[in-house]
């Protein structure tokens, strides 16, 4: 089956600590990973993306994730969390053939940012 | 280069009417995807156009249809609106030769009373 399962539905840190948002994907192959951002009311900016070359993916907003095939994992990372990275994070890959459209959506992870 | 537009941004129709709304794309892309976002179902796909062509659609009953113009412009519309077609509706494009690489407009916030 082709999936992504985002592992935690809401996670909260505070300013200027680390993020870490999972995602884990089944496949029997290594498909193509994004991860998308959509702040309150707002419509899904693409973060960044993998596309099987370098496993170690650099996105915008100092964010970046790893592929790691092993693991079946592509989590989301962040040095230091900013008030403004709160939102919602979606875990997304490719849907290849059907009729269930071109991508598939994890449930999202919803960050909160304390001060 | 301008981003995905929407429109409009906010509306509020009545149960039984019926409403159309409005994307375009990032200039030289010609696909053009639809999805619905509700807390409770989450993202879930519409339709895809590509070249004024229906490419692809999701599990949606005949209510909902879409159009895509020359221009790659696309409407969706929805008739005989039912309060559970409240919901945010989002439009991505993407570009040529990269259809799993989707670009989203705003959306449109859709209240049905």
């Amino acid at each position: 089956a082709q999936s992504v399962t985002q592992l935690d539905s809401h996670v909260s840190v505070s300013e200027g600590t680390p993020v870490l948002l999972r995602c884990n994907y089944s496949s029997s192959y290594s498909p193509s990973l994004f991860w998308y951002v959509q702040h309150p009311n707002k419509g899904l900016q693409l973060l960044l993306k993998y596309t099987s070359a370098a496993t170690l993916v650099k996105g915008i907003n100092g964010f970046e994730a790893e592929f790691k095939k092993s693991e079946t994992s592509f989590h989301l990372t962040k040095p230091s969390a900013h008030m403004s990275d709160a939102a919602e994070y979606f875990c997304v890959r490719p849907f290849y053939g059907g009729s269930q459209g071109n991508l598939i959506f994890g449930k999202g992870t919803k960050l909160s940012v304390k001060p | 280069k301008a981003g995905v537009t929407q429109t409009p941004r906010y509306l509020i129709k009545t149960r039984g009417q019926q409403v159309t709304l409005s994307c375009s794309p990032i200039s030289g892309h010609r696909s053009v995807s639809w999805y619905q976002q509700t807390p409770g179902q989450g993202l879930q796909f519409l339709f895809e156009y590509f070249s004024e062509t229906q490419r692809n659609k999701g599990n949606f009953p005949g209510r909902f249809s879409g159009r895509q113009f020359s221009n790659s412009r696309s409407e969706m519309n929805v008739s005989t609106l039912e309060l559970g077609d409240s919901a945010l509706y989002l439009c991505a494009s993407s570009p040529p030769g990269q259809t799993y690489e989707q670009y989203f407009g705003p959306g449109t916030r859709l209240t049905v009373t």
